[in-house]
């Protein structure tokens, strides 16, 4: 099993539509949590990180479920300009953090 | 607004030839990274750096080496590069214990 397992999609919703993306991972004793977005050739970039009580940020927000190790993006009222790769990234404890990154999401938004 | 650059953005090299990948930061972060992209697989660690002078391997260490002189710069080798080491390569910085990672631009390389 992965450590950290995301749907590949591609997700492809009309302007407008609520989509919403899963992340899973396999470490209990994982402590921080963060969504970035690609886009096409483009290096990651951090869209918002994962809080135990949830966190939003204007159309985003993000949840997470310990009792069953995943974590979620949702996206409302999705723009053209949302269409991109969302990877999810889940820190793990050990003798040095490591970031394990999931191999991401691909959104494409349609008019 | 942290700053992490990268030496090139395109490279194309032959098969054999030694190549620097060069990586650097401006927010005086311990932490530096260096990952592979390829289509399907995501991001996969390299090598990782937590102080000047020292290395540690990732998941995919083989036909790699690096080095950190400098608190700044983090550098990815290749000793002789293969074509499966075409790939897109992305460094990344963080300060400690933080999680939170800022990647450079990535550079794309070609070995034919």
């Amino acid at each position: 099993r992965k450590e950290v397992e995301q749907d590949p999609g591609p997700f492809n919703v009309p302007e407008g539509a609520t989509v919403a993306f899963n992340c899973t991972y396999s470490n209990s004793a994982s402590q921080s949590f963060f969504w970035y977005r690609q886009d096409c050739r483009k290096e990651p970039k951090l869209l918002m990180s994962v809080y135990s009580s949830g966190n939003e940020d204007g159309r985003f927000t993000a949840q997470l479920n310990r009792a069953s190790q995943y974590i979620s993006l949702l996206i409302r009222d999705s723009k053209l300009s949302d269409s991109a790769t969302y990877l999810c990234a889940v820190l793990f404890s050990g003798g040095y953090n490591k970031l394990i990154f999931g191999a991401g999401t691909r959104l494409a938004v349609h008019p | 607004d942290v700053k992490v650059t990268q030496s090139s953005r395109y490279l194309v090299k032959r098969t054999g030839e030694k190549v620097f990948l060069e990586c650097v930061q401006d927010m005086d972060h311990e932490n530096m990274f260096w990952y592979r992209q390829d289509p399907g697989l995501g991001l996969r660690l390299i090598y990782f750096s937590y102080d000047v002078k020292m290395k540690e391997k990732g998941d995919i260490p083989e036909g790699y080496s690096v080095s950190r002189e400098k608190k700044e710069r983090f550098s990815l080798i290749l000793e002789s590069a293969s074509t499966n080491q075409t790939s897109m390569y992305l460094c990344a910085s963080s300060p400690p214990q933080r999680g939170r990672q800022y990647f450079g631009p990535g550079t794309r390389l070609t070995v034919t």
